[in-house]
């Protein structure tokens, strides 16, 4: 299949662990923020969305937080499992566009 | 269901050659996004569609890249006398409404078509 990246920053964990990935967006005056999950050969799927009034949302198994004052985005997942094993990218939207600018991917290997 | 499709999933090309890239949205869905992504990378916006409206088109690299969806559908990505520096993976988005602001706007992505220019 389609080799996502060759050389991103990874995260490797347990199976069981909690994960969490980080990302660092650069405009304040961006109001909603996605985090994206791509597995080989693949096109990114949406994992879970946060809007810029919101600090924190829960999903199935994951969390995502968001500090605005360091304009940080986070994405926990629980329990770890090996079908967790992908690239995770985070967006954001900026000034209410339709534009989603993705960040740069984060590879997490799940070892069983 | 369906989800989006791409054609054809692999492109190569010789330097100097037009390629046309095919995106089949999820149908129903008004709005249409091409990106590029290159390995190790997040999807980079090229241009979007609502219907058959070209909205935005200030992601295309330069003007050998064009994109119509006449029928608001089927849209079709076209380059122009490729050059090797357009090597990446073209990918496809569709979503059921304009703004990507909720999640009922979810951007759904296709497999993309990896194009090599030699």
């Amino acid at each position: 299949g389609e080799s996502v990246g060759l050389h991103l920053p990874t995260l490797s964990v347990q199976e069981g662990d909690n994960s969490i990935i980080n990302c660092a967006y650069s405009n304040s005056a961006s109001d909603y923020f996605i985090w994206y999950k791509q597995e080989s050969g693949k096109g990114p799927q949406f994992i879970i969305d946060i809007r810029s009034n919101m600090d924190k949302r829960q999903g199935q198994r994951v969390t995502v937080l968001l500090n605005k004052t360091v304009k940080h985005l986070s994405l926990q997942i629980a329990a770890t499992q090996p079908g967790d094993s992908a690239v995770y990218f985070c967006a954001e939207r900026r000034d209410s566009s339709y534009k989603l600018i993705f960040g740069s991917g984060t590879r997490l290997l799940v070892r069983p | 269901g369906a989800g989006v499709s791409q054609s054809p999933r692999y492109k190569v090309t010789k330097r100097g050659q037009d390629v046309a890239l095919r995106c089949d949205p999820i149908s129903g869905h008004v709005s249409l996004y091409w990106y590029r992504q290159a390995l190790g990378q997040g999807p980079e916006f090229l241009t979007y569609f609502n219907y058959e409206a070209q909205q935005d088109k200030s992601g295309l690299p330069n003007d050998r890249f064009s994109a119509e969806r006449p029928e608001g559908s089927i849209s079709t990505l076209t380059i122009q006398r490729t050059e090797q520096r357009d090597s990446a993976m073209y990918r496809c988005a569709s979503s059921l409404a304009k703004f990507p602001g909720t999640r009922v706007n979810e951007q759904f992505f296709g497999p993309g078509t990896r194009l090599t220019v030699l």
